[in-house]
């Protein structure tokens, strides 16, 4: 069965601190792995995305990984700000029928 | 990229009513996207969108209960029918464009059914 799952489900860490989310995946065939960041009120928006050959991509202060053999990825938020506090979309795309999965997110709160 | 806009942006409405959300997208695409999201949930895709076609609807949605239109390449409506407090939920629009295929959502539309 094709899932995606994230951890932590939620978590607070205060500004200044750095994090690290982690999704974990069951599709196949893969295509593609995204990160979005979702504020409250509004719609996702894209992070990074990653193709079964790229293991790292950075963006500004987020940087995600994929381990395409484990079928895990991360993303790294350093230096976290109080505007970081969002929840955290892992999706990935099969490469049959454009289909995408989405997790459930992980909920980042950002503590002054 | 693409900017979506969705209007309303959030309802109040009684059960057994109807609402109909507008999704306008800046570009012309193919394809929209209509979403679920239940509170503290991810994302659940109710139906796709083609223009001149009808919808393809998800498992678990049908097309009495939500139906959508699609008259151009840059608009379309999805109505949430007869609804229940369990119909409570963001209902987002979302578009793929750019070669790597990004989905760009709206900012969605926030029903509470009394």
């Amino acid at each position: 069965k094709n899932q995606v799952e994230q951890s932590p489900q939620s978590l607070i860490i205060l500004e200044g601190k750095n994090c690290t989310l982690q999704c974990n995946y069951t599709v196949s065939p893969f295509s593609n792995l995204r990160w979005y960041k979702q504020d409250t009120g509004r719609g996702p928006v894209s992070l990074t995305i990653m193709t079964f050959s790229e293991n790292t991509k950075s963006n500004g202060r987020y940087t995600a990984t994929l381990d395409a053999d484990t079928k895990q990825s991360s993303l790294h938020i350093t230096a976290s700000q109080l505007s970081d506090s969002a929840s955290y979309i892992c999706v990935v795309r099969l490469s049959s029928a454009s289909k995408i999965i989405f997790g459930s997110g992980t909920r980042l709160s950002i503590r002054p | 990229s693409a900017v979506i806009s969705q209007k309303p942006s959030r309802d109040i409405c009684q059960r057994g009513t109807s609402l109909t959300i507008q999704c306008q997208v800046d570009s012309q695409v193919t394809m929209m996207f209509w979403y679920r999201q239940q509170p503290g949930q991810s994302l659940t895709l109710i139906a796709t969108a083609n223009q001149g076609s009808e919808a393809t609807y998800e498992s678990g949605f049908v097309i009495d209960k939500f139906p959508i239109s699609r008259p151009n390449l840059t608009f379309s409506t999805l109505t949430v029918s007869n609804m229940s407090p369990e119909d409570s939920s963001i209902y987002l629009c979302s578009v793929e464009a750019g070669p790597q295929e990004t989905q760009y959502f709206g900012p969605g539309t926030r029903l509470l059914v009394l």
